[in-house]
């Protein structure tokens, strides 16, 4: 199974901005999904998009897929300080349905 | 609804003492279920998934074991911690659609 890679792995911004992370990966997939990490809690998953979409919405959330590049990315808009957290990509391919997690990325949002 | 409950939340061992955490999962019947770890800084590395009681399959070698002696709890075990060991363990299930659905985690620290 193959690993998505998250990049940046760290981003600090101010409130109010947007907030763009990417995840890329190596071979074809079925699916790809992005989990949210609160400091020392568990994951949450936020949304999920299928290898034949190229966009997803979800409140201030927008997910893109371009599978020629083999990459996805989680727009977070008009950020807020309770945005904070880390980020995930995990990655659904092959025969199983266990996906498989990066290593996310960290994002500061300043009040 | 369902829900995730591990324990203990926070753990503190010496090295060479043995090792327990449990998991139980309510409002569902016959989920699978995991055992991740994170180590500081890293991705969430799969260690034991199980389909059903007594049903566990092992992702990577280590010093850890996995049982399900019922159907909805999952406990992560050691005879002999290590150092190494420490790092944050997630228990989840899959609630379909390739989604995981995560506990609230357990902190290890081996010392």
């Amino acid at each position: 199974s193959q690993q998505g890679e998250e990049d940046p792995q760290a981003l600090s911004i101010q409130e109010g901005e947007n907030a763009t992370m990417n995840c890329s990966y190596k071979t074809s997939i079925n699916n790809l999904q992005w989990y949210r990490q609160n400091s020392g809690r568990g994951l949450v998953h936020l949304i999920l998009i299928r290898s034949n979409e190229r966009e997803k919405h979800s409140g201030r959330l927008r997910v893109t897929l371009d599978t020629s590049k083999k990459s996805s990315s989680l727009l977070i808009t008009a950020s807020r300080a309770a945005d904070t957290a880390s980020y995930f990509c995990a990655i659904a391919s092959g025969g199983s349905y266990i996906p498989t997690f990066g290593r996310g990325t960290s994002l500061i949002v300043h009040p | 609804s369902q829900t995730i409950h591990q324990w203990p939340a926070t753990l503190v061992q010496p090295v060479g003492s043995p090792l327990s955490l449990e998991c139980t999962v309510e409002g569902t019947s016959n989920p699978n279920l995991y055992w991740y770890r994170q180590a500081a800084g890293r991705g969430l590395q799969l260690l034991f998934y199980s389909v059903g009681i007594g049903q566990i399959s092992s992702e990577v070698p280590q010093n850890l074991s996995a049982s399900r002696p019922q159907d909805r709890q999952f406990i992560l075990s050691s005879k002999k911690l290590l150092l190494s060991d420490s790092g944050f363990y997630l228990c989840a299930w899959y609630r379909g659609d390739y989604t995981i659905y995560f506990g609230e985690g357990s902190w290890l620290t081996v010392v």
